[in-house]
């Protein structure tokens, strides 16, 4: 069974720093990985999606690294903004064939960005 | 423009009453999905449609009703089996050929 955990929960940076978030997986056998952002009350924004077979996918000041062999992913937010202010989650589908279309999802990171 | 809608963003019903929740999209997804999000918790998926006229359950599909009659729509009902049905519900859509899925903006359904 396909488990995603995001760590930290919770994460409360200055305005401009860089930060990483992260996310794991126990079952490194996936077409791709998705990172999604969050506000408060609203739905899914979807910003990246990294095939298994590529290692890294940029958008913006976001970049998203994918290592399958040690089921991780990270998402990279250069000089955060106020307007960063999210929670992120990240989702891998559960497996081959049709059940692609199932994807498990994180628990997110709730990110806020001091001004 | 294109993308999902849902209808109303907000819905309060009295307990043992039958609720609809209306997804629409236009991006010519086959794909559609049905997801109940609470407060710390996961998305958890409670029904999925790969094709019209064809769905599945999903991971809590317990006192949930859908149809698919239309490639555009998608329409979850939480019926009064549903023991605690207050929650955020999240509808998605995606293509054929790539599971990247695009999300709603949601509909929080408050039954007292």
């Amino acid at each position: 069974k396909q488990e995603v955990t995001q760590i930290p929960a919770a994460l409360s940076v200055p305005e401009g720093e860089n930060l990483v978030l992260n996310c794991s997986f126990t079952d490194s056998a996936i077409y791709n990985l998705q990172w999604f952002r969050q506000d408060p009350g609203k739905g899914l924004t979807s910003l990246l999606l990294i095939q298994s077979s590529q290692r890294e996918q940029t958008s913006g000041r976001l970049n998203a690294s994918l290592d399958k062999s040690s089921g991780r992913s990270t998402l990279y937010i250069a000089a955060s903004q106020p307007g960063d202010s999210a929670t992120y989650l990240c989702a891998v589908p559960r497996g081959g064939g049709g059940s692609n279309y199932k994807l498990t999802f994180g628990k997110g990171t709730l990110l806020t960005v001091n001004p | 423009d294109g993308g999902i809608t849902q209808s109303p963003k907000y819905l309060f019903r009295k307990e043992g009453q039958n609720v609809t929740l209306s997804c629409e999209q236009n991006l010519n997804h086959d794909a559609m999905y049905w997801y109940r999000q609470d407060p710390g918790q996961g998305l958890r998926l409670i029904y999925y449609s790969q094709i019209v006229n064809d769905f599945q359950k999903g991971d809590i599909a317990e006192g949930y009703s859908v149809s698919r009659e239309k490639k555009e729509s998608f329409p979850l009902t939480v019926t009064s089996a549903q023991k605690n049905p207050t929650a955020f519900y999240l509808c998605a859509s995606s293509s054929t050929g790539s599971n990247e899925q695009y999300f709603g903006p949601g509909t929080r359904l408050t039954v007292t």
